[in-house]
């Protein structure tokens, strides 16, 4: 299947501070992009839906100017957690997709983790 | 609004024993996919099996196998001769087979599914 990379997998910051997170897709074009967050035992939470070139679509509750979503090119997400606080903390996964019928292939995730 | 029910938080099964995995979903359209997938300790999401809703025949894949019953709205997860490695959170999923790029996955809460040796 298609690989889909993160950059970090794993990341500490101080709270206040930015966190940028990298989803790439490797090997095929990612018209499509997901940004989900898990929390442990839990399932996945989307929080965002991202277009190439299109601003992202956020999902209810989630806040826009909080997580930045960027969808710049047909194989690059970046997701930006702005102003990060303890609550932050989590595990964020990408997905992305070919198309709007493909399957959706899943990033390793990143831990992120705030003092 | 779409809605997908994992009632099991977890499971237990003996080595080369098989264990079913339930979920049931709630939708209104004719047109859509259910997708059974695996997030061991990793955490990385692997697609075990999928299913096309206009497809009666049930999916297989080596020692997956689904039992999709459209009109009760059930989706199970039959694992046979089960691995030390199949433990891991089993996830249901479904997806709309419509409305272009904005149509997305919807998880059931998961099963967490253990291997006794």
């Amino acid at each position: 299947g298609a690989v889909v990379s993160q950059h970090p997998s794993r990341v500490i910051c101080k709270s206040g501070t930015s966190v940028k997170i990298e989803c790439r897709s490797l090997d095929f074009q990612a018209t499509t992009m997901f940004w989900y967050r898990q929390f442990p035992k839990q399932s996945l939470m989307l929080m965002a839906t991202s277009n190439e070139g299109s601003k992202a679509t956020y999902e209810q509750g989630v806040e826009k100017d909080k997580f930045l979503i960027n969808h710049a090119s047909l194989t690059l997400s970046t997701l930006t957690v702005t102003s990060a606080h303890p609550e932050d903390s989590s595990f964020y996964i990408c997905s992305a997709r070919q198309g709007s019928y493909n399957e959706q292939f899943f990033g390793p995730g990143t831990r992120l983790t705030v003092l | 609004a779409q809605t997908v029910t994992q009632s099991q938080p977890e499971m237990s099964v003996q080595e080369a024993e098989t264990v079913t995995l339930s979920c049931t979903y709630d939708t209104s359209e004719s047109d859509y996919y259910l997708f059974w997938y695996k997030q061991p300790p990793s955490r990385q999401m692997i697609l075990v099996i999928r299913q096309e809703a206009y497809k009666q025949q049930n999916a297989t894949e080596n020692r997956f196998s689904v039992n999709f019953q459209k009109a009760a709205k059930s989706f199970s997860l039959k694992i046979s001769d089960s691995q030390l490695g199949d433990a891991a959170m089993y996830f249901c999923a479904y997806r709309q087979n419509y409305g272009g790029a904005t149509n997305k996955l919807i998880f059931g809460t998961g099963t967490l599914l253990a291997v006794q040796p």
